[in-house]
C-alpha cells in the first residue's frame, strides 16, 4: 500500500543525546514535512522542502535540520535532544507545495526526551 | 488570534446522530479547506477536500464552506461508533506555499 512510513514508531531518548527520525514515502510525492504535535497547540511546521535538495524553516526550526537527498527520503535530526522536544512527529507529503495540495501524513514518531 | 479557531470539545453523540464539526477562521485569502481524521495513535487522514466555497458530499460526510462568514462545517450523518476520532480542518490560500493552518481538533466520541 502506497503511503508514508516513519520509524522509529516510538522511542525514549536522553536529554543531550542527537535523534535522527526517519521519513520514507514511495508515492514520489514532490513535497514533504515535518510536524510536531503537542495537546493545545495542534499541529506545528517544523522544516519542508520543495523538492529533492531543498528545505526551508517552518514555524519551530529551532534544535531540528533535515535533509532531502532523494525524493522519497525526508530525515529529521535532533541534534542534542531537550525535555521540551518531547512530543508526535508527523512526516507528511504532498504532490507538490502548491496551496491546493492536500498533505498525506504517516503515523507518527511518538518522542520522549527525559 | 490564531488563523483557525476549532472547538476541542470532547463531543459526545449517540450512534446514528447527525455530528456538526465547526471551524472558523480569519483571513480571506484562504481557498482551499480540509477535513482530516486522527484516529488515536494514528496519523491525520485527508477526510474531505473542497475548493472555495459551497458543498461537498461524499457518503454520510458533507462538507460545507461559507467564505463570506470564513466559517466552515463537517456533517457526518448516521454517526457511527467507528467515527470516534478527533477531527481537524485544515486550510491554505493561493499563494502560500508550503504553509497550511490547522485547527487544534475536535474530540469526537460516539457512544453505541
Amino acid at each position: 500500500i502506497a503511503g508514508i512510513t516513519q520509524a522509529p514508531t516510538s522511542q525514549i531518548l536522553a536529554a543531550g543525546r542527537r535523534m535522527t527520525l526517519r521519513c520514507t514515502q514511495d508515492m514520489r510525492h514532490n513535497a514533504m514535512y515535518w510536524y510536531r504535535q503537542d495537546l493545545g497547540l495542534g499541529l506545528r511546521l517544523i522544516h519542508y522542502s520543495n523538492t529533492a535538495g531543498t528545505t526551508g524553516k517552518g514555524e519551530v526550526p529551532d534544535g531540528y535540520s533535515v535533509s532531502r537527498a532523494n525524493t522519497d527520503d525526508f530525515p529529521l535530526t535532533l541534534a542534542s535532544a531537550v525535555p521540551s522536544q518531547t512530543s508526535v512527529y508527523f512526516c507528511a507529503s504532498s504532490v507538490s507545495a502548491e496551496a491546493n495540495q492536500p498533505q498525506h501524513f504517516g503515523d507518527g514518531t511518538r518522542l520522549s526526551i527525559l | 488570534q490564531k488563523e483557525v479557531e476549532q472547538d476541542p470539545g470532547p463531543l459526545s453523540v449517540p450512534e446514528g446522530a447527525i455530528v456538526s464539526l465547526n471551524c472558523t477562521y480569519s483571513n480571506s485569502a484562504f481557498q482551499y479547506f480540509m477535513w482530516y481524521r486522527q484516529y488515536s495513535r494514528k496519523g491525520p487522514e485527508l477526510l474531505m477536500y473542497t475548493y472555495s466555497s459551497g458543498n461537498k458530499e461524499d457518503g454520510r460526510f458533507t462538507a460545507q464552506v461559507d467564505k463570506s462568514s470564513k466559517y466552515i462545517s463537517l456533517f457526518i450523518r448516521d454517526s457511527q461508533p467507528s467515527d470516534s476520532a478527533t477531527y481537524l480542518c485544515a486550510m491554505s490560500g493561493q499563494y502560500n506555499f508550503n504553509k497550511f493552518y490547522f485547527g487544534s481538533g475536535t474530540k469526537l466520541n460516539v457512544k453505541p
